[in-house]
Parts: structure tokens; sequence; C-alpha cells
């Protein structure tokens, strides 16, 4: 199946510094990602959705200030967690689906990064 | 407003049979997806039904029916492996994906 590749797979930061995560598709184009957050025993919560070459759209309840998003190409997104703090460590993932494919086939999901804000 | 239940845990033994059961209430339904997560990974698709009936797929089976807004995922032949968290998400009329909280599956030996 497709692989989308997301890294880091952790980072341990300190609390007012600022983190990025990439994710890219490594073997389609993906004109929209989705980045989710999930903390332990939850389920996924999805943050925002990332659209090629224009501004993201986030889910209700999530600053866009803080979790900025960057859909500069095809196959890569970055989302930058700024002055980062102990509450938002968790278990970031994204996940992409092929732009060529049917809307109805299935998302395929990075590895996740671990991140703990110290 | 959009709702998706499943059970939070279930147990069962190596080698039987388990059934995961999931229903939603969705804007639009395009689809219902089941993946599985194990602890600290991502989630890996198993499954994809949009019409109704069962969709068989080696040890595993999944099941729809859109009038009950039901769906089930069926596991034989347990594996120790197969302990993992069950992620139920139904594709709404936006095409967006609306996800269950998991079912947190325990198999015992």
């Amino acid at each position: 199946g497709a692989v989308v590749s997301q890294h880091p797979s952790w980072v341990i930061c300190k609390s007012g510094t600022s983190v990025k995560i990439e994710c890219r598709s490594l073997d389609f184009q993906a004109t929209t990602m989705f980045w989710y957050r999930q903390f332990p025993k939850q389920s996924l919560m999805l943050m925002a959705t990332s659209n090629e070459g224009s501004k993201a759209t986030y889910e209700q309840g999530v600053e866009k200030d803080k979790f900025l998003i960057n859909h500069a190409s095809l196959t890569l997104s970055t989302l930058t967690v700024t002055s980062a703090h102990p509450e938002d460590s968790s278990f970031y993932i994204c996940s992409a689906r092929d732009s060529e494919a049917s809307r109805h086939t299935e998302a395929f999901f990075g590895q996740g990064t671990r991140l703990t804000v110290v | 407003g959009q709702n998706i239940d499943q059970p939070t845990e279930m147990t069962a033994t190596e080698g039987a049979i388990v059934q995961i059961n999931c229903t939603y209430q969705t804007s639009g339904f395009n689809g219902l997806f089941w993946y599985q997560q194990h602890a600290g990974e991502a989630p890996t698709f198993l499954s994809y039904n949009v019409l109704d009936g069962l969709e068989e797929k080696g040890r595993f089976s999944s099941f729809l029916s859109r009038s009950k807004g039901y769906s089930y995922l069926l596991l034989k032949e347990l594996q120790m492996k197969d302990s993992a968290s069950y992620l139920c998400a139904v594709m709404d009329s936006n095409y967006q994906l609306i996800w269950g909280a998991g079912t947190k599956l325990i198999i015992k030996p």
C-alpha cells in the first residue's frame, strides 16, 4: 500500500520551545493531509486539515497560531507546535489520501510522533 | 451531532472468534473503515465497507448494515499478535473521517 513517512518518531523538548513535525507521502500525491492528536487510551482527534497551496482548516478548539501547518507541496505537510507546554505532550499522527484515487479509498497514516514537553 | 459507539474493551482467548461491534450516527455516509492500532503506533487499515453485507479478508471479516447504522469486525483464529485497539471510522458526507474511541482487544492464552 501507499506509504506516508512522518518524522521525527519521538521528540523531547523544553517548555517554551517549538517543534516541527514533517509528514511526507512517498509514492503518491496528497492534495489534502490530516493532522491528528491522540492522548493515551483515547481516540484519534482531528486537529486540522492541511490543504496544498492554501490555508489549513482547523477544528474547533484548536489554536491555529499555536499549531502552525504548512502544506507547501503535494507530498509534504508540516506541523509546528509553537511555544510548547507540557499539556501539548501527546501522540501526533498525520494521514493522507491519494489525490488521484477515488474518494472512497482508505487513508494512510504516518508512523506518528511522540512529543514530550518537559 | 455525529457519534460512533464501540465497546471500550473486550477479552478473548487465543484461537477463538471475537466480534467487535460499531454503531454510528453521522451526517451522510460514504463508507465505514476498520483500523488496527497497536500501542504507540499509527493505525493500519483493515477493511472498508460501503455496501451492505460481509467483506471477508483472511481471518478478518467486516459487516455493514446501513439501514441500522451498524457494523462489526469479526476476527477468527485469534492470535496473540491480534491484541490491539480496533478503530471504527465513518466517512461522512464531506468525506471526513469520524472516529470511534476504539475497542481494546485483549487476547489471553
